[in-house]
């Protein structure tokens, strides 16, 4: 099975940079990736990673090490809009869908 | 404009009834989910299918029903078994099977009264 833990909440101002940590115990998965949520709407797609090192797209980067059953979401010059949660999932080797985690609360303050 | 519609938004049903929510999706994606969200909580997995005429039990499968007779449909039957269905319940596709990518539809949002 697949266990993966997020922070629930985490707090930045406006321009700066923030870190979102995933950390997970699986038995083998294909990658991880990253959504975004908006309250009350649909999750987004933002980054996947299938092998270790940074992804780079736009303002977020995510990053993924297999050896240290860790990633995180890197999100630069933060604005307003990115106040959302933000979730990390892994796709099992196993058949099975994509899995996620319970989700990070990120509040961008001015 | 393609993408996963899914009907309706908000939804009420008495108890002991049983109601469908409705996914359509014209992208053509072979793979189909259903999810559940509660407040705070992260995606719990329902039922998906990979192909038509095919799909597989998730982690909460208890109370729900689904069918792909379809390629462009997967509605899910929310039954009077299920004991606690208040949620968001959220569609998604992806063009194949072992990508982390899905598409999602905006969601309908069930409550039980």
């Amino acid at each position: 099975g697949q266990s993966l833990e997020q922070p629930s909440e985490v707090t930045a101002v406006e321009g700066a940079i923030v870190q979102i940590n995933c950390t997970y115990q699986t038995s083998g998965f294909y990658g991880l990736s990253w959504y975004q949520q908006h309250d009350g709407g649909a999750p987004t797609f933002l980054s996947y990673n299938a092998l270790d090192g940074l992804e780079e797209t736009g303002r977020f980067s995510s990053f993924l090490s297999r050896s240290d059953s860790y990633g995180y979401l890197l999100l630069q010059e933060l604005q307003m809009k990115d106040s959302a949660s933000y979730f990390c999932a892994v796709s099992p080797n196993s058949g099975y869908a994509l899995n996620f985690g319970k989700g990070t609360s990120l509040l961008v303050t001015p | 404009d393609g993408g996963i519609t899914q009907s309706p938004k908000y939804l009420f049903r008495k108890e002991g009834q049983n109601v469908t929510l409705s996914c359509e999706q014209n992208l053509n994606h072979d793979a189909m989910y259903w999810y559940r969200q509660d407040p705070g909580q992260g995606l719990r997995l329902i039922y998906y299918s990979q192909i038509v005429n095919d799909f597989q039990k998730g982690d909460i499968a208890e109370g729900y029903s689904v069918s792909r007779e379809k390629k462009e449909s997967f509605p899910l039957t929310v039954t009077s078994a299920q004991k606690n269905p208040t949620a968001f319940y959220l569609c998604a596709s992806s063009i194949e099977w072992d990508t982390g990518e899905l598409f999602f539809g905006e969601g309908s949002r069930l409550t039980v009264l």
